[in-house]
């Protein structure tokens, strides 16, 4: 069983387009957290979210608003996407409220706006 | 603001051998972690190894291990009997410890490790 999954794997869309990333997370934990890999491969925090609430949120453009149905899930929605929004997009997970600090990667989610 | 450097950008060594890669970060927190993530060419990040700032015992995983000195803000991570399977990115990770989900890790620029048959 996959720990934390992410779809699609692979997303290829025209600029000004709407998209949406979405993660999910089977170990139990109780933050997720959304990551951007540019293509210089520096990783990047965006979002996080603690128990369904949002946590973190680096400054990152309106475009961009996570949601959190559940513990489980954190999905990505992005609006008019834009040629510099290229990039891979990394969901992790945390047990932070055990003290488990260490972050569970996705496998990524690889964005191109041609 | 806490800053993670990795001065190496490349690094290679041979199969079997033993290789060291850098990494200082800055910081004001006494209270904190550190970790090494790996990414190999499937993109996925994986972690590698942890230490915990309150523990002066250096972190051992097998064949990685870390040599973490608090005073001068450097963790280097130890690859011995380098393997095939060992080449990838390399990620120096910080993380400040704060409760309620604020614990983002701060990464440093990456070390590409190729090891050679």
């Amino acid at each position: 069983d996959t720990a934390v999954s992410q779809t699609p794997k692979y997303l290829v869309t025209q600029m000004g387009n709407d998209k949406s990333i979405k993660c999910e997370q089977n170990l139990g934990h109780d933050t997720m957290y959304w990551y951007k890999q540019d293509s210089k491969k520096f990783l990047k925090i965006m979002f996080s979210y603690n128990n369904k609430e949002l946590i973190i949120n680096e400054t990152v453009p309106n475009r961009f608003s996570p949601k959190s149905p559940d513990k489980a899930h954190l999905n990505l929605h992005i609006n008019s996407l834009e040629l510099g929004d290229s990039a891979v997009y990394f969901c992790a997970s945390s047990q932070v409220e055990k003290g488990l600090y260490e972050q569970y990667f996705g496998p990524g989610t690889r964005l191109t706006v041609t | 603001a806490q800053t993670v450097t990795q001065s190496q950008p490349e690094m290679s060594v041979q199969e079997a051998e033993t290789v060291t890669l850098s990494c200082t970060y800055d910081t004001s927190e006494s209270n904190y972690y550190l970790f090494w993530y790996k990414q190999p060419p499937s993109r996925q990040m994986i972690l590698v190894i942890r230490q915990e700032a309150y523990k002066q015992q250096n972190a051992t995983e097998n064949r990685f291990s870390v040599n973490f000195q608090k005073a001068a803000k450097s963790f280097s991570l130890k690859i011995s009997d380098s393997q095939l399977g060992d080449t990838a990115m390399y990620f120096c990770a910080f993380m400040k410890l704060i409760s309620g989900g604020y614990n983002k890790l701060i990464f440093g620029a990456g070390t590409r490790l190729a090891v050679h048959p």
